[in-house]
């Protein structure tokens, strides 16, 4: 099976700008979970999408959202862009079939704001 | 308190020997847990799931999960200078009993040395 996917890689964006972060998730699996990883807060929990819906959320500003379409793709997008949103993007997918929600993680896209 | 705080690293250790990493969690209902490995500037990648108190064991690791004291850990024996990464300990945090989403401690840097 092809693992998760993410597109693009790396990203360089300035501040003010908007950026759509793309996610393809191991075929058959139906949720898709976001993180967010810097050096200094780790790696921290953004959205989940299950079926087109959105299941969990972080805290993380309005700025964030995302969406997920029939395929189980989802996309991540950040609106008016700020230094601090320079970091690494993970999507994991999960088969959702039990409660232990075991994750797969995709490469991530590196995003750099300036 | 953190919800899922993992002992400081650096830790290093000789090639051969046995390398434990720990990890406690503060949510008392969490049911799945997760160490995932992380080489520098790589994704997190899954190596070892526990939902059960006692041990489970594959290959050179074992995950020890100890529910009643909130406590889990990874050995690793025969350490070698590959598994240096850092390491990740998750919980996964049940919303609704439907999936969930994983909280990460801030990792152990491992450096297993020739």
């Amino acid at each position: 099976k092809a693992g998760v996917t993410q597109t693009p890689r790396y990203l360089i964006k300035t501040r003010g700008q908007q950026v759509t972060l793309s996610c393809s998730p191991i075929s058959g699996h139906r949720s898709v979970s976001w993180y967010q990883q810097t050096p200094g807060q780790g790696l921290q929990f953004l959205f989940e999408y299950f079926s087109e819906t959105q299941r969990n959320k972080g805290n993380f500003p309005g700025r964030f959202s995302g969406r997920q379409f029939s395929n189980s793709r989802s996309e991540m997008n950040v609106s008016t862009l700020e230094l601090g949103d320079s970091a690494l993007y993970l999507c994991a997918s999960s088969s959702s079939g039990t409660i232990h929600n075991e994750q797969f993680f995709g490469p991530g896209t590196r995003l750099t704001v300036l | 308190q953190k919800e899922v705080e993992q002992n400081s690293g650096p830790l290093s250790v000789p090639e051969g020997a046995i390398a434990s990493l720990n990890c406690t969690y503060s949510d008392r209902v969490s049911q799945s847990f997760f160490w995932y490995r992380q080489y520098s500037g790589k994704s997190p990648e899954l190596i070892m799931s526990i939902y059960s108190n006692g041990d489970k064991e594959d290959g050179r690791f074992t995950a020890q999960l100890n529910k009643a004291s909130q406590y889990v850990s990874l050995l690793i024996r025969d350490s070698q200078p590959s598994d240096s990464a850092t390491y990740l300990c998750a919980v996964n945090i049940l919303i609704y009993n439907q999936g969930g989403k994983l909280i990460f401690g801030q990792g152990t840097e491992l450096s297993v040395k020739p």
